[in-house]
């Protein structure tokens, strides 16, 4: 069975331009996640989707941050514009059954903001 | 307040020997998971083991064993016999009916020929 997706794994940019970071789930998974992982520190939600809904996104920075699940399979999480404090590990998850079932991680993607 | 502890920063054994990582939580609700995960350098969290709220047993896998203790809140990790692989940053988390999971700060092992 194939893992989570992700894509790029790593990406350097300048503040104040704009980056995408694609995910694509363990296939039938309905939830889907976007984690932050500051160096030294555990993973943050930034938001959760069941199917292409959002059922949490209390932790987004919706100033500059977005996320989308058109489709209910992939999703893109997008900086615009970025700050240096967003250099971290983005990590997407997914699970079958959000509230019982481990969530399956993918490798994440590292950006630096210079 | 919802908040996983692990106050053990960074741990460094000599291979061979046991070691136990500490994690202490905090919730309101009454059903909930615990979970450890494993991050090795290459980056990607490893689901070791997922524990509900109403079974306090304790498990063993292989090297692995977990302690989990309704009355302290706590659900501490042990690794026997330790290996240089076992080297990784480890992961405690607490999760709830929506899917949300709370990780703690990690503990880095470090396992020393």
């Amino acid at each position: 069975e194939a893992g989570v997706a992700q894509s790029p794994r790593y990406k350097i940019i300048e503040k104040r331009q704009s980056v995408a970071f694609w995910c694509n789930p363990i296939s039938g998974h309905a939830t889907l996640y976007w984690y932050q992982q500051i160096l030294g520190q555990g993973p943050k939600l930034l938001i959760q989707f069941q199917n292409n809904g959002v059922v949490d996104d209390s932790q987004l920075p919706k100033d500059r941050f977005s996320a989308e699940r058109l489709k209910g399979v992939d999703s893109t999480l997008k900086i615009q514009p970025a700050k240096l404090e967003d250099s971290a590990v983005y990590l997407c998850a997914s699970s079958l059954v959000p509230g019982v079932h481990e969530q399956y991680f993918g490798p994440g993607t590292r950006l630096t903001v210079t | 307040a919802q908040k996983v502890t692990q106050a053990q920063t960074e741990i460094s054994v000599v291979e061979k020997e046991d070691v136990t990582l500490d994690c202490v939580y905090e919730t309101r609700d009454t059903t909930y998971y615990l979970f450890w995960y494993k991050q090795p350098p290459s980056g990607e969290l490893v689901f070791l083991i997922r524990r509900n709220s109403f079974d306090e047993q304790n498990e063993i896998s292989g090297r692995y064993s977990w302690n989990f203790q309704k009355s302290t809140s706590s659900f501490n990790f042990t690794i026997t016999a330790s290996q240089v692989v076992d080297s990784a940053v480890y992961f405690c988390a607490l999760k709830f009916s929506t899917g949300k999971l709370i990780f703690g700060q990690g503990t880095t092992l470090q396992v020393k020929p």
